[in-house]
C-alpha cells in the first residue's frame, strides 16, 4: 500500500517568515495530494490540493508544488502569521482518486514565534 | 455548507464492553471513512465505504467492524473494547467525483477512553 512520509515534525519560524513541509510518497499510482491543516481541538480541514497533471499550485500565501518523477510534494506557507500555528498534514490517494481513503503523513507542528 | 456529526464528542468505556461510534452527513456523499488519530502516528484508516451496505478495510481494521444502512450514516463498532483503541476516532466523508480525487469533510472527533 502507499506510504506518505512527512517532515519535519515539528518547525519553528519568526512571524513573518517563510515555512516549507515536505513529504515524499510511495505509490506512483497516487494521483491526488491534498494538505489539511488542524487547529488545537478542532477538525482536520482542508487548505490547498493539488492533482497529478499539475505542478504547482498557488493560493494567496499558501503554495503546494508536485514532484512526481521523485514522488515528492511539498507546502510553502509565505508571510507567516500567528494564526497559521496549527498541525499540518499532508496525504496521498490512491488512483480511485480517495474514493478508497487517503495515506496520511504523521503531521508537521508548525510554531510561528512572535 | 458540508456538515459531517459525530454522535459523541467524548466517550468513557471498560474493556470487554461493545462500542457504537456514529457519523451522519448531510451532503448525499457516496464515500465514507473512519479514521484513527494518535500523537505521533497522523491519521490511519480503519474502514471505507463508497456506498450502503458496502464496506472495505482500510489500513488497521482489526479490532473493528463497520456499518452503512443508509447512505448518510456510517458506524463503526468496537467489538470488544481494548485499552488500545483509546484514541481520537474522526469520520469524513467525500463525493464520489473523478478518478482525480475530492476534498474530504471531517467531524469534529470522538475522543474515546477504556478504561
Amino acid at each position: 500500500g502507499e506510504n506518505v512520509e512527512q517532515h519535519p515534525s515539528t518547525l519553528s519560524v519568526q512571524e513573518g517568515d517563510s515555512a516549507v513541509i515536505k513529504c515524499t510518497y510511495s505509490d506512483s499510482a497516487s494521483n491526488y495530494f491534498p494538505w489539511y491543516k488542524q487547529e488545537l481541538g478542532k477538525r482536520p480541514q482542508l487548505i490547498i490540493d493539488i492533482r497529478s497533471n499539475v505542478g504547482e499550485k498557488k493560493d494567496q500565501r499558501i503554495a503546494v508544488t508536485l514532484n512526481k518523477t521523485a514522488k515528492h510534494f511539498s507546502l510553502h506557507i509565505t508571510e507567516t502569521q500567528p494564526e497559521d500555528s496549527a498541525v499540518y498534514f499532508c496525504a496521498a490517494s490512491g488512483p480511485g482518486g480517495g474514493a478508497d481513503g487517503l495515506t496520511f503523513g504523521k503531521g508537521t507542528h508548525l510554531i510561528i514565534q512572535p | 455548507d458540508v456538515k459531517v456529526t459525530q454522535s459523541s464528542r467524548y466517550l468513557v468505556k471498560r474493556t470487554g464492553e461493545k462500542v457504537f461510534l456514529e457519523c451522519v452527513q448531510d451532503m448525499d456523499h457516496e464515500n465514507m471513512f473512519w479514521y484513527r488519530q494518535d500523537p505521533g502516528l497522523g491519521l490511519r484508516l480503519i474502514y471505507f465505504s463508497y456506498d450502503v451496505k458496502m464496506k472495505e478495510k482500510g489500513d488497521i481494521p482489526e479490532g473493528y467492524s463497520v456499518s452503512r444502512e443508509k447512505k448518510e450514516r456510517f458506524s463503526l463498532i468496537l467489538e470488544s473494547a481494548s485499552t488500545n483503541q483509546t484514541s481520537m476516532y474522526l469520520c469524513a466523508s467525500s463525493a464520489p467525483g473523478t478518478s482525480e480525487g475530492t476534498e474530504a469533510f471531517f467531524g469534529q472527533g470522538t475522543r474515546l477512553t477504556v478504561v
